[in-house]
Parts: structure tokens; sequence; C-alpha cells
């Protein structure tokens, strides 16, 4: 139920493509939707969010699609570019326990 | 503005020797804390999280312990290093759901 299931586990795009990462959940309690994007060596850090009142947020290249009935959203990357390899997760909570659960990541890699 | 420090960056400790990682945060009161790990290549695994000082909760049952000395500082010990224990510990803090990561240490035992 708490489960947060991400895919693909890893990803190759070429400069340019716009590559998708997939998230689904169970538990139909969860309101807040982030993702985290974290680079080799680093800490992840808030990429983009949304909340499930609204079925797309986009901000600047990157897009988050929610479809609430099939309780999965995923990610988007537009012209993506070498800078954008890093590894992605998605993430889930709820009102009153605002703990993040996670989903396992997925590591993108742009190829020029 | 709100800051998250961890430090070593890097540690590396022969298998038997005690660990201690610290953490702090700066320009917030009474945040949720949190140590994850994460193995190479993995995903994160919540280790510990606090919701005040000395309230520490345990969600894998391991060889590490954490505490909350102060409403700012996360401590994450060991008294005795396993190889397993190997990996890349992170610290957290948040309001609401608004997670802030620190830059991690890159633990290795040997």
């Amino acid at each position: 139920q708490q489960q947060v299931k991400q895919s693909p586990q890893s990803l190759i795009v070429q400069k340019g493509g716009i590559p998708i990462i997939n998230c689904a959940y169970e538990n139909t309690a969860f309101d807040y939707f982030p993702w985290y994007q974290q680079f080799p060596g680093k800490g992840p850090a808030l990429l983009i969010a949304i909340r499930p009142d609204v079925s797309e947020k986009k901000e600047g290249r990157f897009t988050i699609s929610f479809n609430k009935s099939a309780k999965q959203f995923s990610l988007h990357i537009m012209d993506s570019q070498p800078g954008d390899s890093a590894t992605y997760f998605c993430a889930a909570s709820y009102s009153g326990n605002e703990k993040l659960t996670f989903g396992t990541g997925t590591r993108l890699t742009i190829i020029p | 503005s709100q800051t998250i420090h961890q430090w070593p960056a890097t540690l590396v400790q022969p298998v038997g020797s005690p660990l201690s990682l610290e953490c702090t945060v700066e320009g917030t009161s009474n945040p949720n804390l949190y140590w994850y790990r994460q193995a190479a290549g993995r995903g994160l695994q919540l280790l510990f999280y606090s919701v005040g000082i000395g309230q520490i909760s345990s969600e894998v049952p391991q060889n590490l312990s954490a505490s909350r000395p102060q409403d700012r500082q996360f401590i994450l010990s060991s008294k005795k290093l396993l190889l397993s224990d190997s990996g890349f510990y992170l610290c957290a803090w948040s309001v609401g759901s608004l997670y802030t990561f620190g830059s991690g240490t890159r633990l290795t035992v040997v």
C-alpha cells in the first residue's frame, strides 16, 4: 500500500529526445507527488512536484503528467541534454503524514 | 536561508571500528530529520527519522543507531562497523513534504 513503483530502472536517450519515467502507486490517500534529481556524489534535490487537482504541470523542460484514475504519474524531459544525466526519484506522501515514500530511482543517461 | 550541513564527505573505516556522522540544519526550527542510505546504483533506504529532540524512529533493524541531542542536530552512529555498512549516507530535513538533502557521506568499510 505504501509502495511507489518506478520504471524503468535505467534509460539511455539521445540528446534532444524525450525520456519518460513512470511511477505507480496504490495508496489513494497520497496527495503530493514530487520528483527529485540526483547527480553523482550529491544529495537528491527537488525538481518538480504536483498535487492531484491538476493533470499536468510544466516547469521549463520538465513536465509531470498525472493520471488519478490509473494511479500513475510520469516525468517527461523535453529537448533532453547531456546535463540532464542523473538519477531521478519519484515520491509520494499524504496530508498528515508528510514522510515521503520514494520510488527505486531511474538512472538516466543522455548521449550527445 | 535554510541550509543543511553534513560531514565528513568521505570516510574510510576498518571493520569493527566505531562510526559517528553528524548533520546540522540552519534556518529552521523543529524540522523532521532523516538518515538515508544509498547503496551503489540503488534507491534510498530510510534508516531513521526524528520528529523532535530525543525522538527517533528506526525503519530497519541494523547495526546503526541515531540520536538527536539538539533540535537541529542529528547523529548517526555505530559501535562496530560491518562491511555491509558501506554506502552513501544522506541526511535530510523536511517541513511538511518538502525535503532538503545534505550532500552525503561516502562511507567505505574495509
